[in-house]
Order: C-alpha cells, then structure tokens, then sequence
C-alpha cells in the first residue's frame, strides 16, 4: 500500500514567490496533518483536519500561510510570499483514527527560500 | 510554548553500551507514543503507552510510561549503529499530536 505521498521533495525559491506544498494521504484516513521541522523549534503542528475540515490553525505562523483540503485524498500548504525564515521541511501525515492512534508521515518536502 | 522537554539533547555513544533518554511534562497525558526519524525520512512510530506504570519491551528497547503519567523514558540495551536517528516522544492534545524536542542519537561502530 502506498504511504502518505508529498510533492516537491524539495523546493529553493525566493523570497517572495509563492509556495505550494501538495499531500495525498493513505486512503481510507480520516485527519490529515500539517508539521514543520527545523533545528531551533523541532517538530510544530501547523494545522490538522478531519474529514477534510480543518479542526485547528493555531500552528499556522501568520496570514502568508494556508492549507486547504478539497478532498479526502488530497491537501495543499501554500505560503505566500515566502519569506527566509519559512526555510525548513515540512512534513505531512495522516490518521485513520483519533487520539492515541498512529500517525503516518510522509517523506517531507524541504523548502528552501533564499 | 514547547510542552515535552526531551533529555538528553544529543547523545553519541559507542556500539554496545546502554542508553536512557528521557521525555517530561508538567502535564498530564492521556497517552504517549515514540517515534524514530532517520535522515531524510518521516518520524515513524515504535510504541505507544497509556497506563501509568506500564512498560513496554521491542527488542532492545525498554519504554517506561510514569506512573502519575507526566513523563516516559526510553532505554536501549546494547546500542547498535542501526539505533542511530532522532527519537521523539509525542503526547496526545485533543486529537493533536505534539511532539517532544527530541533527542538526536548517534551509534558509533
């Protein structure tokens, strides 16, 4: 079966273009997750969603960024405009069940603002 | 604001000896889960704890869950080169999962 599949693996851009970071989780999962990871603040929850709705935000940092889920088998994170500070690798993840259950990563997708 | 502190924070260590790292909270959980990320890869999950007091054995690895459920410690017997990664504790918040500050291992041969 296939895992949670992310795409780019990896992105350099410039500050100020826009970014869009796409997921498709394991099928049949019900909440979807968005993480950031960077050396300084480790792995931060940015944003989760269950059955497609989004349930929390409060990780998101600021305005720049948003994360939609337009179907159960795929969500974008888009940041806009990108800034230095967003460089790091962005991970996303799926559940089929709430709390306590396992969580399914995917590779990452490793950003890169100059 | 960081809820799990991980300790130690970076560890390297020879092929063979043992090891203890360690996962604290001023809150209590309902359950506790440790992952593994090798370079490159997603965090991937080796148990989960939702007793206090209860310990859990996967091959070499020893995870203990605290009895008043505010902390869990991870021991290694033996450490093997394979060992080597990020190992982060992950308490559950609602349905969130939030993640330890990890702590980065390194077997040497």
């Amino acid at each position: 079966d296939a895992g949670v599949i992310q795409s780019p693996r990896h992105e350099v851009t410039e500050m100020g273009q826009e970014v869009t970071l796409r997921c498709k989780p394991i099928s049949g999962h019900d909440y979807l997750f968005w993480y950031r990871q960077t050396m300084m603040r480790g792995l931060e929850l940015l944003i989760y969603f269950n059955n497609n709705v989004p349930i929390d935000d409060s990780g998101m940092p600021e305005d720049r960024f948003s994360a939609k889920m337009p179907n159960a088998s795929f969500s974008t994170l888009k940041i806009q405009p990108s800034e230095p500070r967003d460089s790091a690798v962005y991970f996303c993840a799926s559940r089929s069940r709430g709390r306590g259950g396992e969580l399914f990563f995917g590779e990452g997708s490793r950003l890169t603002v100059l | 604001t960081q809820l799990l502190e991980q300790s130690p924070q970076f560890l390297s260590i020879q092929e063979g000896e043992n090891l203890t790292v360690y996962c604290n909270s001023s809150s209590v959980f309902s359950s506790l889960q440790w992952y593994r990320q090798e370079p490159g890869e997603g965090p991937v999950l080796l148990v989960t704890v939702v007793t206090g007091g209860e310990v859990k054995k996967l091959k070499r690895l020893t995870f203990q869950f605290g009895d008043a459920r505010k902390d869990s410690s991870l021991h290694i017997t033996a450490a093997q080169p394979g060992d080597t990664g990020l190992y982060l504790c992950a308490m559950a918040n609602t349905d969130k999962l939030i993640f330890g500050t990890g702590t980065r291992l390194q077997v040497f041969p």
